[in-house]
């Protein structure tokens, strides 16, 4: 079967970094996204990764391993807002994407 | 960016009645949409993909007959929630992808919070 697993829920400090880890086992890979959702709201678009490696984008850095099955979306500089869940998603064989549970980021001052 | 709309964001509609629910791309053409249903604290749950010109392909579990989809043309898709119940009350959102894309990429709408009485 077609898994993807991810923290329920991490909690951090503003200011502070968080990494957000994610394994998944599917059939096929055609790239890994990362979305954030804010409650009551539909999910956007944070990063992709296809290749191996870190890609950085300002105060998000997404990390992937294919041979591992893994990756992980980095935060920095965490900022009140930055309070959400992140869903990370693989597009397998069929191109369709199959969705993490999501992990519930809880920023404290 | 690409943008993704839909109509209504909020609805509240009476148990027996159907419901209507528009995903339009805005800016760009989409070949291919997909409705999602999410339940509080939940993940997103594909319940369908939309093909324009051909018939949807539901997931399993989902009825068809229920939740009819229209996909008429490259800018617009439609989910009916027919003869709705309490237990469809539930944030529906819609992607839509680029048709030109290479990076598969899923654009996201607003969402719809669908309650019924």
């Amino acid at each position: 079967g077609q898994n993807i697993d991810q923290p329920t829920e991490m909690t951090a400090t503003e200011g502070a970094i968080v990494q957000i880890n994610c394994t998944y086992q599917t059939s096929g890979f055609n790239g890994l996204f990362w979305y954030q959702q804010h409650a009551g709201e539909a999910p956007t678009f944070l990063s992709y990764n296809v290749l191996d490696g870190l890609e950085e984008k300002g105060r998000f850095s997404s990390f992937l391993s294919r041979s591992k099955g893994y990756s992980y979306l980095l935060l920095k500089e965490l900022q009140m807002k930055d309070s959400a869940s992140y869903l990370c998603a693989v597009t397998d064989s069929n191109y369709q994407l199959i969705w993490g549970a999501g992990t519930k980021l809880i920023i404290k001052p | 960016g690409a943008v993704v709309s839909q109509h209504p964001s909020r609805v509240i509609c009476k148990s027996g009645t159907s419901v209507k629910i528009e995903c339009r791309s805005l800016d760009f053409q989409a070949t291919t949409m997909f409705w999602y249903r999410q339940f509080p604290k939940k993940s997103l749950m594909l319940m369908a993909t939309s093909n324009e010109g051909s018939k949807a392909t539901y997931e399993q579990g989902v009825e068809k007959d229920k939740f009819l989809i229209n996909h008429a043309s490259l800018t617009l898709s439609t989910l009916t929630v027919t003869s709705a119940h309490p237990e469809d009350s539930s944030f529906y959102i819609c992607s839509a992808r680029d048709a030109s894309g290479t990076d598969y990429e899923q654009y996201f709408g607003p969402g719809t919070r669908l309650t019924v009485t």
